[in-house]
């Protein structure tokens, strides 16, 4: 079946840096979503990326779709504390009956 | 309010009894999904249902079952739990219809089996 790989598992950063995780897989898709889950909480939608090369930003946060259109790039510039969390990326091959797959997540912990 | 609601939020439960875990919304999305999550893991589609007629297997649907009541209204049910369904609970919603379709989540139900 599908699946989606995640880069970095996870990673410690000091607050102000910025942080750069992707998504890639072995299968195209047609659509690519980035999620932020905190502890206890339901994944929120940070962004959704509808096109091959889209680059779009939400605040500080960017995320692109890969040409290839089997990989996205989630980026975070200058992160504060409360970026901490897992990020999972969610992808669609598109078409009626198609299921969104999950990536395992990337656990981000920012240090002060 | 929250567009996505899910209850109960907390469940202890002993092996072999029967529980629901009840999901509504209000975003009129026709698309339901129940997700389970472990410590550490991605989510892993237990059952989905595209409209109130349709149910459909997800990757993990043996121990569960589930109850399409109304287009906003989907329900997961352990008909015996087991310990190693002791797990975070997500309940989803989306709309086709266009190129950009989104989903989105409930708060989640944790739940424990002793």
């Amino acid at each position: 079946g599908q699946q989606l790989n995640q880069s970095p598992q996870s990673m410690f950063i000091q607050e102000g840096e910025d942080v750069s995780m992707n998504c890639t897989s072995s299968s195209i898709f047609n659509t690519w979503l980035w999620y932020k889950q905190e502890p206890g909480e339901g994944p929120v939608l940070l962004i959704a990326l509808y096109k091959a090369g889209e680059l779009t930003s939400n605040g500080r946060l960017t995320a692109q779709f890969g040409i290839t259109r089997k990989d996205s790039f989630l980026n975070i510039s200058a992160s504060i504390p409360s970026d901490v969390g897992i990020y999972f990326c969610a992808g669609q091959t598109g078409g009626y009956g198609q299921n969104f797959v999950f990536g395992p997540g990337t656990r981000l912990s920012v240090l002060p | 309010d929250a567009d996505v609601t899910q209850t109960p939020r907390n469940r202890i439960t002993k092996t072999g009894k029967r529980i629901m875990l009840e999901c509504s919304q209000t975003k009129g999305h026709d698309r339901m999904y129940w997700y389970r999550q472990d410590p550490g893991l991605g989510l892993q589609l237990i059952y989905y249902s595209f409209d109130v007629k349709d149910i459909n297997k997800g990757e993990i649907s043996d121990g569960y079952s589930v109850s399409r009541q109304a287009q906003a209204k989907f329900s997961l049910s352990l008909e015996s739990a087991i310990p190693n369904q002791t797990a975070l609970y997500f309940c989803a919603t989306s709309q086709p219809g266009t190129d950009q379709e989104t989903q989105y989540f409930g708060p989640g139900t944790r739940l424990l089996v002793l």
